[in-house]
């Protein structure tokens, strides 16, 4: 089983609020991964990273920010959270030189009242 | 611009049955094809996947089809027990450091 995990697992905040979702993985990998979900819907990427203090935007625009300071942490955060930001947001990680098999955290379901 | 997307959103079958799931892609370019299924309240997880230069890969109870003719990807699940139902998404990616896209997500709702 990978070991990558994501914190909090639900997050219930108002909006205007700062938020950062934390992503971790023991793993070593260099490749990691920020990707938003609305159920039962496909995966968008938002960000990604390819080492650390590489960062990109993904294929779907976000508000969102990442930085990648240390190979195994990945956190992304909002500086001021709003209703649209409402979705599950999955962290994954592969490693260099593979053809994208990527092993995903739990994921954290946030709601922004 | 490229997509991977499924045909159908839900697919219901019998316990012990075999499942078929299907998957088309857009992009002739890509290479390399996974298959991922995804439980309630849990990310994605790896079932199988399949490179290009083959049509056919088995894994246990699974098996995954690739028809590059008409750029279609099939996952197939040998008697589909109650623990099979997830929702399975198809993804695609080419060349090294490449992203993943995923098609949309189908259901598999499997009945006692």
């Amino acid at each position: 089983e990978a070991d990558i995990y994501q914190t909090p697992r639900y997050l219930v905040i108002g909006t205007g609020k700062k938020i950062t979702l934390e992503c971790s993985q023991t793993m070593g990998h260099d490749k990691m991964y920020w990707y938003q979900q609305d159920p039962g819907m496909e995966l968008h990427l938002i960000h990604y990273s390819y080492g650390v203090n590489s960062t990109e935007k993904g294929d779907l625009s976000s508000e969102s920010t990442v930085s990648r300071i240390r190979t195994e942490h990945f956190p992304l955060t909002l500086e001021s959270a709003r209703p649209s930001h409402t979705s599950q947001y999955l962290c994954a990680s592969s490693v260099s030189g593979t053809s994208g098999w990527q092993y995903f955290g739990p994921g954290t379901r946030l709601t922004v009242t | 611009g490229e997509s991977v997307g499924l045909h159908l959103p839900t697919l219901s079958v019998q316990e012990g049955d075999n499942s078929i799931i299907n998957c088309a892609y857009s992009n002739s370019a890509s290479d390399y094809f996974i298959w991922y299924k995804q439980e309630s309240g849990k990310g994605p997880q790896f079932i199988i996947d399949i490179r290009s230069n083959m049509d056919k890969r088995q894994g246990q109870r699974v098996t995954v089809l690739l028809n590059k003719t008409v750029k279609h990807l099939s996952l197939q699940i040998a008697a589909t027990q109650p623990g099979d139902s997830a929702v399975y998404f198809c993804a695609e990616t080419f060349g090294a450091n490449s992203k993943l896209t995923f098609g949309k997500g189908i259901t598999l709702s499997v009945r006692p």
